[in-house]
């Protein structure tokens, strides 16, 4: 079946525009997470949707950050007014559920955001 | 807060020869322990994982063994392949969590022909 997707690939986009970061995720995954990968700071856990419910945003940098999932599924990332800092490999994973039993994530192949 | 400590790399070695990365954890309580690994050119893949003390993940050859008493979680693998080269990273998820990885972070593993 279908992986987990994301979309763009790749986005070189100037300081101070806000960008967008789409996630796909398999298809009945009721868990979704964020996560970002740098150089400076490794893989860091951004942000966790469970279904229709409120999401853990505790892992958020700064609250230029904000995520939104759309009728459990599709969820996007919205970085707004962007810092050199932001450049970093964005990574969604999906897993059948969340908390309580663990449940293997599945990882996307991620959108390269580069910052100018 | 939790965390994870894995050896620094790169880590280069011989087709055939022994593989150890070296990885250990802070954390309250006990979490499951999870190695995923990342290809050139591909997402993160779980490799193993293991969810309480003792138990022991494997899977294409590689095992890690979680010790409670030394917050440890190794990986090894007897005899590496050329296509083992990739990124392996050592990662936790807190117990009661909601599932988010802790990664240490990552060892980048080079073997030789």
């Amino acid at each position: 079946g279908a992986g987990v997707s994301q979309s763009p690939s790749n986005k070189v986009t100037e300081k101070g525009k806000d960008v967008e970061l789409r996630c796909d995720p398999i298809s009945g995954h009721t868990a979704l997470y964020w996560y970002r990968q740098s150089l400076g700071q490794g893989l860091e856990f951004l942000i966790y949707f469970q279904g229709n419910s409120a999401p853990d945003k505790s892992g958020l940098p700064s609250d230029r950050f904000s995520a939104e999932r759309t009728g459990g599924s599709v969820s996007t990332l919205t970085i707004q007014r962007t810092q050199q800092e932001d450049s970093a490999v964005y990574l969604c994973a999906s897993s059948r559920s969340g908390g309580g039993e663990i449940y293997e994530q599945y990882f996307g192949p991620g959108t390269r955001l580069t910052v100018t | 807060g939790d965390s994870v400590t894995q050896m620094e790399g790169p880590v280069t070695l011989s087709e055939e020869a022994f593989l150890t990365i070296n990885c250990t954890y802070t954390a309250t309580g006990y979490p499951s322990l999870f190695w995923y690994v990342q290809y050139p050119g591909e997402g993160l893949q779980l490799l193993l994982k293991a969810t309480k003390a003792d138990d022991k993940g494997s899977n294409k050859g590689f095992e890690a063994t979680y010790r409670k008493e030394t917050t440890s979680f190794h990986l090894e693998k007897g005899s590496v392949q050329v296509s083992d080269s990739a990124v392996y990273f050592c990662a936790l998820s807190a117990r009661g969590s909601q599932g988010n990885l802790i990664f240490g972070k990552g060892t980048k593993l080079s073997v030789k022909p």
